[in-house]
C-alpha cells in the first residue's frame, strides 16, 4: 500500500511564498502529481514529477526527491485566488498505475 | 477544459433507494474513473474502466457497481443507498495509463455530483 502525508492546513499572506510538503511511502515509485481544488469545484492538474529535481511553471514549482520520498509545491507571489486545497497524488509502479491521493492541504491566503 | 460532464449535479435521496450517476466525456479517452471525496479522507477510487465493458474495483467499491457500454459514458450505481454514501462524487478521465512520464496519463476531473442520502 501507500502512505501519503500532507499538512492539513496552511495560511500565508498575499504576495508571499509558501511551500506545501508531501511525503510518501510506496512500494515502487512511478510519478507524483499535484492538483489544485477550489472549494466546490473539481481538482485541476498543476504538475507532474517523475525524476528528481525542480519543475517550474510560472508562479508554481514542484520539487521531487525520490530517495527521501518527498515532494513540495512552491507557490510564489501569492494571490487571493490561490486559496484552495492542494492535492498530492502518488503513482506506484506495477499494479494499476492509478495514482493514490493524499488528504490535501487547505491553503488560506490573507490580504 | 476536458469535455467531461456529470449528471445530476445534486441529488437528495432516501436510504434504501437505488441511485445512478452518469459521467459523459467527449474526448474519446480510454480510461474513466469514479472517486468519492469526503472530509478527512481525500479522493478515494471507487471503480475504474479501461475500455468498453472493461471495469475493475478500486479502494472503496463495496455498495457500488459500474457499467460502461459506450466509450463516452461511465455509470455509477448505488444499489441501495446508505447514509455513509453521502459524499461528493467525481468522475475523471485519462487518455492512457502507461505508468511513464506521459502527459496522456494525467487525469482530468468532471465538475462533481453532490449526493445526500437521508
Amino acid at each position: 500500500g501507500q502512505n501519503i502525508d500532507q499538512p492539513t492546513e496552511m495560511t500565508a499572506t498575499e504576495g508571499a511564498i509558501v511551500q506545501i510538503n508531501c511525503t510518501y511511502q510506496t512500494s515502487g515509485f512511478n510519478g507524483l502529481f499535484w492538483y489544485q481544488q477550489h472549494a466546490g469545484e473539481a481538482p485541476t492538474f498543476l504538475s507532474y514529477n517523475v525524476l528528481d529535481g525542480l519543475e517550474e511553471k510560472g508562479r508554481f514549482s514542484s520539487f521531487l526527491s525520490r530517495s527521501k520520498g518527498y515532494s513540495y509545491l512552491l507557490l510564489k507571489e501569492l494571490q487571493m485566488k490561490d486559496s484552495a486545497s492542494y492535492l498530492c497524488a502518488v503513482r506506484a509502479s506495477g499494479g494499476s498505475y492509478i495514482p493514490t491521493f493524499g488528504r490535501g492541504t487547505s491553503l488560506i491566503v490573507h490580504p | 477544459d476536458a469535455g467531461i460532464t456529470q449528471s445530476p449535479r445534486h441529488k437528495v435521496t432516501e436510504t434504501g433507494t437505488p441511485v445512478t450517476l452518469r459521467c459523459h466525456q467527449t474526448e474519446n479517452h480510454r480510461y474513466m474513473y469514479w472517486y468519492r471525496q469526503d472530509p478527512g479522507h481525500g479522493l478515494r477510487l471507487i471503480h475504474y474502466s479501461y475500455g468498453v465493458k472493461d471495469t475493475d474495483k478500486g479502494e472503496v467499491s463495496d455498495g457500488y457497481s459500474v457499467s460502461r457500454s459506450k466509450t463516452e459514458d461511465f455509470l455509477l450505481t448505488l444499489e441501495s443507498a446508505t447514509s455513509s454514501q453521502t459524499s461528493v462524487y467525481f468522475c475523471a478521465i485519462s487518455e492512457s495509463l502507461q505508468g511513464a512520464a506521459l502527459a496522456t496519463d494525467t487525469q482530468y476531473f468532471g465538475p462533481g455530483t453532490r449526493l445526500t442520502v437521508l
